[in-house]
């Protein structure tokens, strides 16, 4: 079983509906999950990061962590066009090997 | 702003070159990592550095080496160049504490031929 499970779509939604992102994971280690956007043929940007288990939000973008299930979601409000890109969870257990356990990417087109 | 520059988008080497990436990053950060991203394999990590001069292998090290002479620069080195090397190439920083984002640049795209 791999460490991190993303689905790679390709997801493609209209302009105006919430997309919900998901990874799970088996290392009950990590701690620490991050989501990164990724244009293409750009670098990978931070989008959301998150310790332990909640949500965070940030604008129409909101990190959600469920440790006891292994599973991490974004969900996306009211997307845009501009959102499409390639999304990349991220984890890290914070036992100080500093390399990041990444999913490989969903494709998300937010058709207008 | 965190910025992790690369010395160049895009690179068209031929088979048997030696290669040089450079990566420069401007926030003091400790860790950088060198990584290369192909169509359905994701992200793989080839070399990281957790202080000048240090570095650790990572998944995929064969036919690469690295170099880091100062704190802000690292440096990628395809010894011999070859076409199953053609891939996008990027860099990343991370803080040594506190929180474990990393940060990247925009990528090197390098075609071998």
């Amino acid at each position: 079983q791999k460490e991190v499970e993303q689905d790679p779509g390709p997801l493609s939604v209209p302009e105006g509906a919430i997309v919900s992102l998901n990874c799970t994971y088996s290392n009950s280690a990590f701690q620490y999950f991050m989501w990164y956007r990724q244009y293409s043929r750009k670098g990978p940007e931070l989008l959301m990061y998150t310790y332990s288990s909640g949500n965070k939000e940030d604008g129409r973008f909101t990190a959600q962590v469920d440790k006891s299930s292994k599973y991490i979601s974004l969900f996306i409000r009211d997307s845009q066009p501009s959102d499409s890109a390639t999304y990349l969870c991220a984890m890290d257990s914070g036992a100080g090997s500093y390399q990041l356990t990444f999913g490989k990417g969903t494709k998300l087109s937010v058709i207008p | 702003d965190v910025k992790v520059t690369q010395s160049s988008r895009y690179l068209v080497k031929r088979t048997g070159e030696k290669v040089f990436l450079e990566c420069v990053q401007d926030m003091d950060h400790e860790n950088m990592f060198w990584y290369r991203q192909d169509p359905g394999l994701g992200l793989r990590l080839i070399y990281f550095s957790y202080d000048v001069k240090m570095k650790e292998k990572g998944d995929i090290p064969e036919g690469y080496s690295v170099s880091r002479e100062k704190k802000e620069r690292f440096s990628l080195i395809l010894e011999s160049a070859s076409t199953n090397q053609t891939s996008m190439y990027l860099c990343a920083s991370s803080p040594w504490t506190g929180t474990y984002e990393q940060y990247f640049g925009p990528g090197t795209r390098l075609t071998v031929t």
